[in-house]
């Protein structure tokens, strides 16, 4: 049972323009989620967070959008850069505070 | 300030034989985790530990074994390699607290033929 998805594997933006990346969930009982992202041959880094308390966090460019009703997270990359281009991955603790579950991942593209 | 540290960068096994991927972190974090990334698959939790002497099974521990004798050190061992454990592997550290995010090593890549 797949708790956090991402049902898109892939998505290409024109540079300067909005991404949007999409995260759905099964578990109510998640209280925070997180965004990753994974260049090649790197380790996933952290990007953004949001607790289930918040509907949005912001950090620069890139926001976080919290729909607790359809259990739907997204990030938005605005504008969006070609350094961007990379694997995004949504998290959340599953099963205990220790046991983070992962989406599959979106590969983002950003054409110059 | 090295953070976390995975050795080595790429290994190849024959079917059976054994080997320890290492991992490393000067971040002084009581939790450490190894996770395996496939195609399609995303990030799957193996083994944890939430500090020295204390491990715990994840989503797919079978094949492999873990121990914590350090705050430093938590190394996956493979007793008996076979081709499914071929992947990519993560090693990955976060401070206590809710919503402390995970820091992630830059990997190992495993393949077993």
């Amino acid at each position: 049972d797949q708790q956090v998805k991402q049902n898109s594997p892939s998505l290409s933006v024109q540079e300067g323009r909005i991404s949007i990346l999409n995260c759905d969930y099964t578990n109510s009982m998640f209280d925070y989620f997180l965004w990753y992202k994974k260049y090649p041959a790197e380790g996933p880094t952290f990007l953004i967070s949001i607790s289930s308390i918040k509907d949005k966090n912001e950090d620069g460019r890139f926001t976080v959008f919290l729909n607790k009703s359809a259990k739907h997270l997204s990030l938005h990359i605005v504008p969006s850069q070609p350094g961007d281009s990379a694997v995004y991955f949504c998290a959340a603790p599953g099963g205990g505070t220790y046991k983070y579950i992962f989406g599959t991942g979106t590969r983002l593209k950003v054409l110059a | 300030n090295a953070g976390v540290t995975q050795t080595p960068k790429f290994q190849v096994l024959k079917t059976g034989q054994s080997m320890t991927l290492q991992c490393a972190q000067d971040m002084n974090h009581e939790y450490m985790s190894w996770y395996r990334q496939d195609p399609g698959m995303g990030l799957r939790l193996i083994h944890y530990s939430v500090g020295a002497g204390i491990t715990d099974q994840g989503e797919v521990p079978n094949g492999y074994n873990v121990s914590r004798s350090t705050t430093e050190d938590f190394p996956l061992r493979l007793l008996s390699a076979a081709p499914s454990q071929t992947s990519v592997y993560f090693c990955a550290t976060r401070r206590e607290g809710k919503g402390s995010p995970l820091h992630f090593g830059n990997g190992t890549r495993l393949t077993v033929t």
